[in-house]
């Protein structure tokens, strides 16, 4: 079947503006995971939703990060008033439930100017 | 100290060899641990999950995990350049859902 996945796959964006990341998992899922990965490391936590509700924002850097999934499927993380240090690939990740194994997504590519 | 620690490599294996990669943790909480391979470029894709001490075999892949020494490793028997890639392990607690991942293994697997 699909996996998660993600658009855009790339973004440009200049410093300050707004941007809208969208995951959707795979069908059936009902966690939501939204990553960071910045080069040469690995993926950072950034938040995880069971159904609608976040149920661990504890790794959104600040609160200039902000995701929503309002129907329980489709997750979108916004960033406002970006900033050059928000440049990294956004994973999004989904699993059947909480605890089992995680899916990602091929990410989205974030660049600010 | 990281939560998650590996030797970023590379580590530079000749064709038909063993790989072997190694990571420790510093959660005694954790209870589930995981191997992801990382194509560059690409999304993190699962290769071995393991939950209880010991060894666990899939393929060309065995997992060993050493709760009491906070230690999880990965071999790779057999190795082919296709396996050349970054390997992430990753440590989840049972409490909670969210992934710790190390910094990556590179691995080059000279024909």
């Amino acid at each position: 079947g699909a996996g998660v996945s993600q658009t855009p796959s790339n973004k440009v964006t200049e410093k300050g503006k707004y941007v809208e990341l969208r995951c959707d998992p795979i069908s059936g899922h009902t966690a939501l995971y939204w990553y960071r990965q910045s080069l040469g490391q690995g993926p950072e936590f950034l938040i995880y939703f069971q159904g609608t509700g976040a149920a661990d924002d504890s790794g959104l850097p600040n609160d200039r990060f902000f995701a929503v999934r309002p129907e329980g499927s489709v997750s979108t993380l916004k960033i406002q008033r970006t900033e050059r240090g928000d440049s990294a690939v956004y994973l999004c990740a989904s699993s059947k439930s909480l605890g089992e194994t995680q899916y990602f997504g091929p990410g989205t590519r974030l660049l600010v100017l | 100290q990281k939560e998650v620690e590996q030797n970023s490599g590379p580590l530079s294996v000749p064709e038909g060899a063993i790989a072997s990669l190694n990571c420790t943790y510093s959660d005694r909480g954790s209870q589930s641990f995981f191997w992801y391979r990382q194509y560059s470029g690409k999304s993190p894709e699962l290769i071995m999950f393991i939950y209880s001490n010991g060894d666990k075999e899939d393929g060309r892949f065995t997992a060993q995990l050493n709760k009491a020494s906070q230690y999880v490793s990965l071999l790779i028997r057999d190795s082919q350049p296709s396996d050349s890639a970054t390997y992430l392990c990753a440590v989840n607690r049972a409490a909670g859902n969210k992934l710790t991942f190390g910094g990556g293994t590179r691995v080059l697997v000279k024909p």
